[in-house]
């Protein structure tokens, strides 16, 4: 099936920081990939949505100068957490978006990146 | 919003039991997501579904669209089956999930 990696799988960072995540669909490309984030014992909670070549399209209440996106092919999406706070400590998940052939979208999920701000 | 909600919220399950998770969701929708997370956090898509009934080794995922209301079965049971196991129901734009149902399967 398809993959989807992430890079890094862990990052522990000092308060203050910025943290890139990159996300790559590796055998399809993908017009869209969203960004999860996941709290412990929580849901997933979509933060946005990524289209290959536009701006992303933020959820309610997610800080789009904290959190930028850039959807800069259609394999690669980043994920930048700008002037980390300990509250951004969080498991980040993206997906990728392929439509199945004739048929509705396929979601194929990245392996998640757990942040640690200290 | 869609709400999505999953039952049981926790299950624990001898090895070799058959087991099942139920989804039920609130407004119509394009397509059904079954994922499995590990305790890493590495998630898996195990089915999408859309209508009927799919299968794939020892899971079957069911649907009924009028009822608004999956189920992920689990034939014969095995420790490493133990993982959050996740209803996510695709809407217009993206994703709306459950809060997963942890399992535990013993020896």
């Amino acid at each position: 099936g398809a993959v989807v990696s992430q890079h890094p799988s862990r990052v522990i960072c000092k308060s203050g920081t910025s943290v890139k995540i990159e996300c790559r669909s590796l055998d399809f490309q993908a017009t869209t990939m969203f960004w999860y984030r996941q709290f412990p014992k929580q849901s997933l909670m979509l933060m946005a949505t990524s289209n290959e070549g536009s701006k992303a399209t933020y959820e309610q209440g997610v800080e789009k100068d904290k959190f930028l996106i850039n959807h800069a092919s259609l394999t690669l999406s980043t994920l930048t957490v700008t002037s980390a706070h300990p509250e951004d400590s969080s498991f980040y998940i993206c997906s990728a978006q392929s439509r199945g052939s004739g048929g509705p979208y396929e979601q194929y999920f990245g392996p998640g990146t757990r942040l640690t701000v200290t | 919003k869609n709400e999505v909600e999953q039952s049981p919220q926790n299950l624990t399950a001898q090895e070799g039991e058959f087991i099942t998770i139920n989804c039920s969701y609130s407004v119509g929708i394009s397509a059904l997501h079954w994922l499995q997370q590990h305790p890493g956090g590495g998630i898996v898509s195990l089915f999408m579904l859309s209508s009927g009934k799919k299968k794939h080794g020892r899971l079957i995922a069911t649907i009924n669209i009028q009822e608004k209301h999956s189920s992920l079965h689990i034939t014969a049971s095995h420790p490493r089956d133990s993982a959050v196991y996740i209803c996510a129901v695709e809407g217009t734009r993206s994703l709306n999930f459950g809060k997963g149902t942890s399992l535990l399967v013993t020896p």
